[in-house]
């Protein structure tokens, strides 16, 4: 079973709505989650983080977490086209606190 | 705002010599990594290191890898006999806490003919 599962994509949405990019992951024990964003060609920028079940708001930026579930998603409102990128979930899993596990990542496209 | 500096950008070497990827963390950060990406695929962690030892690494990280702070503010990886499989993308990243998301460099592309 795969640790941090997401989607490849690509995930196309037109420009002012709303993204959902989706994570799962197998570790019951994981506390936090990071999401990174990553233009080809690029190295990963984080852009959000959540430990807490729930949401977290950041700007046009939403984490929701559901640790029963095991899975993170990561909503953007308003898409414009330089939101067009692999967006990577990133989870330490139990016993590795320094050490990021990440899917494979979602590409999204924000079409004019 | 701070950055992560990695040198060089890009480096070509010949299977079987040694490579040495350099980076300068954030100044007040204590934790340092090592992840690479190959061409497609996600992002590997390589290890971690705090306190001038490495605190974890991954299988991959086998002895031809290693990792040094020689100085206060430099950071290496050396590749020791570099094989073709290791052709991938190296970032290197700091933190101010454990478990707290990281700052990536730009990285330096590895690639071995």
């Amino acid at each position: 079973q795969k640790e941090v599962e997401q989607n490849s994509g690509p995930l196309s949405v037109p420009e002012g709505a709303i993204a959902s990019l989706n994570c799962t992951y197998s570790d019951r024990g994981s506390q936090s989650f990071f999401w990174y964003r990553q233009y080809s060609g690029k190295s990963p920028e984080l852009i959000m983080f959540i430990y807490s079940n729930g949401d977290k708001e950041d700007g046009r930026f939403t984490a929701q977490l559901n640790k029963a579930s095991q899975y993170v998603s990561l909503l953007i409102r308003d898409s414009q086209p330089s939101d067009s990128a692999t967006y990577l979930c990133a989870v330490p899993l139990t016993g590795t606190a320094s050490k990021l596990t990440f899917g494979t990542g979602t590409r999204l496209q924000v079409t004019l | 705002e701070p950055e992560v500096t990695q040198t060089p950008s890009h480096q070509v070497t010949q299977m079987g010599q040694e490579v040495i990827l350099r980076c300068v963390p954030i100044s007040n950060h204590l934790y340092f990594y090592w992840y690479r990406q190959i061409l497609g695929q996600k992002v590997e962690f390589l290890v971690s290191f705090y306190n001038n030892e490495i605190s974890e690494k991954s299988e991959i990280f086998d002895d031809q890898f290693s990792v040094e702070r020689p100085d206060g503010s430099n950071f290496t990886l050396k590749i020791r006999s570099t094989k073709l499989e290791d052709s991938a993308m190296y970032f290197c990243a700091s933190s101010e806490e454990r478990g707290y998301g990281y700052t990536f460099g730009s990285g330096t592309r590895l690639t071995v003919v």
